[in-house]
C-alpha cells in the first residue's frame, strides 16, 4: 500500500448503529487529520492530530471520536449520527511540525468514505 | 468571514485551451501558504501546486502555474493546453498555523471545470 488508505469507503448506517472510519498513511508523516465534505460546502476541518496528539477539535459533536493510537493510524468512531452527517469523510497526512511558508509539506489526502445515514 | 473565496462554480473550456481558476483570500498573517487541489470523481483531493507568501516569482509545476497577485489577495491556477482529463473539481486552500505550530488547510468552495473535446 503507498499514499494514504481509507476504509471502508462506502457506508451506510442507521442513526442508532455505531461504526467507526480507518485511515491509515504509510508516507511516514506525523500529523493526521479528519475533513468533512459536505454538498455544496467547504471542506471542514474537524481533528488534527500530530505526534499523536489532538491539537484541533473544530467544534465537532461528541457523536463524532477520534483516536489516533500511533502515527500511521487515525480511527474516526461514529455514534447516533443524524442524516445531515451524511458527506464524504477524508483523512489527510504531513509533516509536523511544518516550517517556514517556504516549505510546501502539503497534505496528502485518501480516497474518503461516502458516508450514508439513514 | 470567508478566507478562501473561489467566485466561479463552474467552468467549461475546450480542450486545449487554457483557464484560469480564480481564488482570492483573506488574511492579516504576514506567513502564509497557498495551495491548489485537484478532486476528480473518484474523490481523492490531489495537490497540484504551492504558493509561499514570500516567494517572489510565481510557482510552476507543469502546465499548472499560479498567478499570484499578493497585493490584491489573489492566487489565481492557470492550466495551460487542457485535457480531458483535467475535468475535475479545484480547490483552493490556505494554510495557517495553530499555537504549536500544526499547519490547518481553509478550502474554497471550489470550482468545477469541465474540458469538452
Amino acid at each position: 500500500e503507498t499514499g494514504v488508505t481509507q476504509t471502508p469507503r462506502h457506508l451506510v448506517m442507521g442513526m442508532t448503529n455505531k461504526k467507526s472510519l480507518k485511515c491509515e498513511q504509510h508516507l511516514g508523516h506525523n500529523a493526521m487529520y479528519w475533513y468533512k465534505q459536505s454538498a455544496k460546502k467547504p471542506l471542514e476541518l474537524m481533528f488534527v492530530y500530530n505526534f499523536k496528539e489532538q491539537t484541533e477539535n473544530n467544534s465537532v459533536p461528541s457523536r463524532f471520536s477520534p483516536e489516533c493510537p500511533n502515527s500511521s493510524h487515525l480511527f474516526l468512531h461514529l455514534h447516533t449520527l443524524q442524516p445531515e452527517d451524511s458527506a464524504l469523510y477524508l483523512c489527510a497526512s504531513s509533516f509536523y511540525p511544518s516550517g517556514t511558508s517556504g516549505e510546501h509539506n502539503e497534505q496528502f489526502f485518501g480516497p474518503g468514505t461516502r458516508l450514508t445515514v439513514l | 468571514a470567508q478566507k478562501i473565496t473561489q467566485t466561479q462554480p463552474g467552468m467549461f473550456v475546450q480542450e486545449k485551451e487554457a483557464v484560469t481558476l480564480d481564488c482570492t483570500y483573506d488574511t492579516s498573517d504576514q506567513s502564509y501558504g497557498l495551495f491548489w487541489y485537484k478532486q476528480p470523481s473518484s474523490g481523492e483531493m490531489i495537490f497540484l501546486i504551492y504558493q509561499g507568501s514570500y516567494d517572489e516569482q510565481n510557482a510552476t509545476e507543469g502546465r499548472y502555474s499560479l498567478n499570484f497577485q499578493k497585493a490584491r489577495k489573489s492566487a489565481n491556477l492557470v492550466i495551460s493546453a487542457s485535457q480531458l482529463g483535467d475535468s475535475a473539481m479545484y480547490f483552493c486552500a490556505m494554510r495557517e498555523f495553530d499555537i504549536q505550530g500544526a499547519q490547518k488547510l481553509v478550502f474554497g468552495q471550489g470550482t468545477r471545470l469541465t474540458i469538452n473535446p
